[in-house]
């Protein structure tokens, strides 16, 4: 069975710091693997996916993520928060057929 | 406008009722994902349809049944509502099946939402 963990509920950064959201995955075969954001009231957003290639994965808005195999894990990154990142941020992986969602984290920036 | 339409938009209702939740995916996508999302279980995945074909099935309740149309709309419909059902339900849609394949690993696009309460 696939899974994805992310471990911090919410975290808190100040605005021109760099962030980190981790996310951890399980699943069988090579991962795919997805961040999205949520903004209050909407729908998610696609941010950024890795299939294969390069480790490092650039996405919308400024953001990238990690990829490391051996760690099984997808970390969401950015290097200067905007109070404007502040939203709720899924990782997500494709197995067959399905694709599951972590948690979710709230990421709250100050200014 | 993310192109994934979903009526209603909130919806209050009572326990013991049947509701039907409505999504028309983007144009050209031809799989259909249900979630529902709620405060203490986050994002749970219950359903998805591929071209008016089930192809997976996640923690959906027996009390729950959906459907995709030759037309690619899709339609939740919750009964026998209860008061834990009240949650937001969420459709997506991508072009392909989503399967592990390298051809998979598709976008999803996402709702803005069917906000349900149930009194």
């Amino acid at each position: 069975a696939q899974s994805v963990a992310q471990p911090e509920d919410q975290v808190n950064v100040a605005e021109g710091n760099p962030l980190t959201v981790k996310c951890t995955y399980s699943v069988s075969g090579n991962p795919y693997l997805f961040w999205y954001v949520q903004y209050p009231n909407r729908g998610l957003q696609f941010l950024l996916k890795y299939i294969t290639g390069d480790n490092l994965v650039k996405g919308s808005y400024g953001f990238e993520a990690e990829f490391n195999k051996s760690q099984t894990s997808f970390h969401l990154k950015k290097p200067s928060a905007l109070v404007s990142d502040s939203a709720l941020y899924f990782c997500a992986v494709v197995g067959y057929q399905k694709v599951t969602f972590g948690t979710g984290t709230k990421l709250q920036v100050i200014p | 406008d993310s192109g994934v339409t979903q009526t209603p938009k909130h919806l209050i209702t009572a326990t013991g009722q049947r509701v039907t939740l409505r999504c028309s995916p983007r144009s050209g996508d031809l799989s259909v994902y249900w979630y529902q999302q709620s405060l203490d279980q986050g994002l749970q995945f219950l359903i998805h349809y591929y071209n008016g074909e089930e192809r997976a099935k996640g923690n959906i309740l027996e009390r729950f049944s959906a459907q995709q149309f030759p037309d690619l709309h899709s339609e939740l419909n919750l009964s026998s509502l209860e008061l834990g059902d009240s949650a937001l339900y969420f459709c997506a849609s991508s072009v392909a099946p989503g399967s592990s394949s390298s051809s998979g690993a598709n976008v999803l696009t996402f709702g803005a939402g069917s906000r349900l309460t149930v009194l």
